[in-house]
């Protein structure tokens, strides 16, 4: 059973321009979470979304970004216009259930780089 | 944000037990205590977590107060991979899904 994935796992922009970010979830996990880890400081929560619904967006900054999970394919976390500031690993976790009472495993991270 | 208490670092000599302690005074009757550790420059990974019994798993132990204000995560026999940052973890956010991570505990790992 593959773990979660995350692609890609560098990703280097230039001020201005859009990022976006892809996870796949385990097999078998509806439940997806994003993190983001800025340099030398703690994991902190961003989004928490289920198929097709954002269930929980208080971590996500309210402009140029964006996160979905469609009933097909992977979730996507968009950055737009892209600032210095957002330069960190983007961790996406899944689950079977609500991350609570259920573990969360995470992928390997994709380091974003704003230059 | 996070409610949890533990010290900031820990050493231990390889293939030795190390137990991590962590203090969660205001957990409430349904949260269930996690931990994930996260070595350098990889993403966080699950250990273990329980309610109120005591847990075990191939990768650790886990004993949980009887009064659930704390918890100790118990490695039988440290090795040099398991030097790591260990999140414990007791509180989740509004939606009961995202966990929120604290500092942890830095593992060092001697040989």
């Amino acid at each position: 059973n593959a773990g979660v994935m995350q692609n890609p796992r560098h990703l280097v922009r230039r001020r201005g321009q859009e990022a976006r970010l892809r996870c796949s979830p385990m097999k078998g996990h509806s439940h997806v979470y994003w993190y983001r880890q800025l340099p030398e400081e703690g994991l902190k929560f961003m989004v928490y979304l289920q198929k097709e619904n954002i269930i929980d967006e208080s971590g996500m900054p309210k402009e140029r970004f964006s996160a979905e999970f469609p009933k097909e394919g992977p979730s996507i976390l968009r950055i737009q216009q892209v600032v210095r500031g957002d330069s960190a690993a983007y961790f996406c976790a899944s689950s079977r259930g609500r991350g609570g009472t259920y573990e969360q495993y995470f992928g390997p991270g994709t380091r974003l780089t704003v230059t | 944000d996070a409610k949890t208490t533990q010290p900031n670092s820990m050493e231990s000599n390889e293939e030795e037990p190390v137990h991590l302690p962590c203090n969660h005074s205001t957990i409430s009757g349904t949260d269930y205590i996690h931990w994930y550790r996260q070595l350098p420059s990889q993403g966080p990974e699950y250990v273990i977590h329980g309610l109120t019994s005591n847990v075990n798993n191939r990768m650790a132990s886990l004993a949980i107060a009887e009064d659930r204000k704390s918890s100790t995560l118990i490695l039988h026999r440290a090795t040099l991979r398991d030097a790591a940052v260990y999140y414990c973890i007791s509180n989740y956010g509004g939606s009961q899904g995202n966990l929120i991570f604290g500092k942890g505990t830095k593992l060092s790992v001697k040989p």
